[in-house]
């Protein structure tokens, strides 16, 4: 069983803090891995990509990557209310075309 | 990033009836579609995957009888929930990656569907 592992919070962070959402995953294998922010009774939205080790930045999200750990992360700078919501970890195993969903990690920013 | 819609965003209907719910992807073509569906607090489930032209692979334990999927354009995909029941009420989801080899995978806004 491939699993994506995410710890459900709620993750509570004052506004303008950094809010660091973590995921692991079990397939050795995997190459793609996606964060997708999902508000309450909306679909999720793609956020961030990455597919090598290391860090990639866009705005205000930072995505980490770390095979050997199998481990990726997203860091959120200066977190806004409006960044509260559910974070879904996604991965493509090294087999597959689907993707493998975490759980989800529910975001609080307080004002 | 890539635009897919779907339709309905919301249907009410009664026992017994059948529904279809389209997704779209408006600026791009996608040779897969996936449709999952989606309990309150409760995680994403993947249904079944849409090949254009080919048979839909559905997820163990969704009927394929019940869920008739049709992916008959690089645009657009359908998922024709059979004989409803109450117990189909849920937020249908669909998603799209565009044809050629890119791995990102966008979603539409969601169908709640209401079987009263």
């Amino acid at each position: 069983q491939k699993e994506v592992e995410q710890n459900s919070g709620p993750l509570s962070v004052p506004e303008g803090a950094i809010a660091s959402l973590n995921c692991t995953y079990s397939d050795r294998g995997s190459q793609s891995f996606f964060w997708y922010r999902q508000y309450s009774g909306k679909s999720p939205e793609l956020i961030m990509s990455i597919y090598s080790n290391g860090d990639k930045e866009d705005g205000r999200f930072t995505a980490q990557l770390n095979k050997a750990s199998q481990y990726v992360s997203l860091l959120i700078r200066d977190s806004q209310p409006s960044d509260s919501a559910t974070y879904l970890c996604a991965v493509i195993g090294d087999a597959g075309n689907m993707l493998t969903f975490g759980g989800g990690t529910r975001l609080m920013v307080k004002p | 990033g890539a635009v897919v819609s779907q339709h309905p965003s919301r249907v009410i209907c009664k026992s017994g009836t059948s529904v279809k719910i389209e997704c779209r992807s408006l600026d791009f073509q996608a040779t897969t579609m996936f449709w999952y569906r989606q309990f309150p607090k409760k995680s994403l489930m993947l249904m079944a995957t849409s090949n254009e032209g080919s048979k839909a692979t559905y997820e163990q334990g969704v009927e394929k009888d019940k869920f008739l999927i049709n992916h008959a354009s690089l645009t657009l995909s359908t998922l024709t929930v059979t004989s409803a029941h109450p117990e189909d009420s849920s937020f249908y989801i669909c998603s799209a990656r565009e044809t050629g080899g890119v791995r990102e995978q966008y979603f539409g806004p969601g169908t709640r569907l209401t079987v009263t």
